[in-house]
């Protein structure tokens, strides 16, 4: 079954505008990560935040994690059109399992 | 280079001949995953494992097999692929924290 669950389904924003998608999942986490893929392609790290961690910065991303309400959310600011992507939230559980969202499509339009 | 390697990148046959999708990571990581990736349903784990002889099923486990014989190795067996096996495949590899993604192989059983 699906743990987490990205929000929105697909966003599309200008080029410069802020992007936030958010995550949701339903069991106890040791951490969360976020990932990005462009089209077919690999899954790319981009960040990971520990379940005792609240905010994490990376660049121009912003991730939070609200482990009394099982959400995170990543902020992407200033974005760009090579931002655009999908982008996915993944949890590992205490079992060391990692359970992906279906995504975020996000397109940055130039 | 530190990389995750899946061979092959692409592969159509048909139902009921088997198949393996060999994976091999150069990073001395533990821990390895198998992932199905499908339109609407992002990743879904397959089989992970811990170490060298340790796996254990994801949430899609059946119709697949797994062997890890040696740490660097995790090779994907289809003993008897169908139909609804098609789909895009990857590897994954990490050692606790960030994981690193292979380039995919996109399997078409007819």
């Amino acid at each position: 079954s699906q743990q987490g669950e990205e929000d929105p389904q697909a966003l599309s924003i200008q080029e410069g505008e802020n992007a936030t998608m958010n995550c949701s999942y339903k069991t106890s986490i040791n951490n969360l990560q976020w990932y990005r893929q462009n089209s077919g392609r690999g899954l790319v790290h981009l960040i990971l935040i520990r379940s005792n961690e609240r905010e994490k910065h990376s660049g121009r991303l912003r991730v939070t994690l609200d482990t009394s309400k099982k959400s995170s959310s990543l902020l992407i600011t200033a974005s760009r059109a090579a931002d655009t992507a999908s982008y996915f939230c993944a949890t590992r559980t205490s079992y060391d399992k990692v359970i992906f969202g279906p995504g975020t499509s996000l397109s940055v339009i130039p | 280079e530190a990389q995750v390697t899946q061979n092959p990148r692409y592969l159509i046959t048909v139902t009921g001949k088997k198949l393996t999708v060999t994976c091999s990571q150069n990073m001395n990581h533990e821990y390895m995953s198998w992932y199905r990736q499908d339109p609407g349903l992002g990743l879904r784990q397959i089989y992970y494992s811990m170490n060298v002889e340790v796996t254990d099923k994801g949430d899609v486990p059946e119709g697949y097999k797994v062997s890890r014989k040696e740490k660097r190795n995790f090779p994907l067996i289809l003993e008897s692929p169908s139909p609804n096996q098609t789909s895009l495949y990857f590897c994954a590899s990490h050692r606790g924290g960030e994981q690193f993604f292979g380039p995919g192989t996109r399997l078409t059983v007819l």
